[in-house]
């Protein structure tokens, strides 16, 4: 069964504007991930953030986590073309196990 | 450093025919998964190996889906017999911690 669940499941932006995918999950977890899937390859890890933490950084992205709402969300500023994939939230447990969600498609168009 | 390896990329075999698939995970990487991503979902997990025992086989169809991990580094998955839902992105991925898996490009397969 998937844990996460994003929202919304399609996002399509222009090029410059900032877009943002929301997740939550069901279940009490270590850390939540978020991964990016070019279309046709693997997955590449985004970021991390641990259940104690409530919002990090990494270059154009930023990620929240509500425990309390078992709730997160993923925003990319200042978008690129080059941004467009899927985006999956991801839930990590203590036994370097990860379930993810279904996945937000994001087109932007240059 | 060298990512996940897989192999062959794509595969298209009839029904009721045998696949098997090829992973070889980066170096140090202990832990090592195979999940089936079908078009349109989220990667599901199907095995976790860490070394070459298995921690979680418990979404693995055992009825006709079989993977070994020999030596603690390559890895295979076998598809026998293939059936029509079997078709999906198997993805293996690596890893050494609770945190991070790498990912490999996957292997598309296409049962017909």
């Amino acid at each position: 069964s998937q844990q996460g669940e994003e929202d919304p499941q399609a996002l399509s932006i222009q090029e410059g504007e900032n877009a943002t995918m929301n997740c939550s999950y069901k279940t009490s977890i270590n850390n939540l991930q978020w991964y990016r899937q070019n279309s046709g390859r693997g997955l590449v890890h985004l970021i991390l953030i641990r259940s104690n933490e409530r919002e990090k950084h990494s270059g154009r992205l930023r990620v929240t986590l509500d425990t309390s709402k078992k709730s997160s969300s993923l925003l990319i500023t200042a978008s690129r073309a080059a941004d467009t994939a899927s985006y999956f939230c991801a839930t990590g447990g203590s036994n370097y196990k990860l379930t993810f969600g279904k996945g937000t498609l994001l087109t932007v168009n240059p | 450093e060298a990512g996940v390896a897989q192999s062959p990329r794509y595969k298209i075999i009839e029904k009721r025919q045998s696949v098997a698939f090829w992973c070889n995970p980066i170096s140090g990487h202990a832990t090592l998964y195979w999940y089936q991503q079908i078009l349109g979902q989220g990667p599901k997990l199907l095995i976790q190996f860490q070394n070459n025992g298995v921690v979680d086989d418990s979404q693995l169809p055992k009825d006709r889906f079989s993977a070994e991990r020999l030596k603690g580094v390559d890895s295979t998955l076998k598809i026998q017999p293939a059936k029509l839902e079997d078709s999906a992105v198997y993805l293996c991925a690596s890893g050494y911690s609770a945190d991070t898996q790498y990912f490999g490009p996957g292997t598309r397969l296409t049962v017909l």
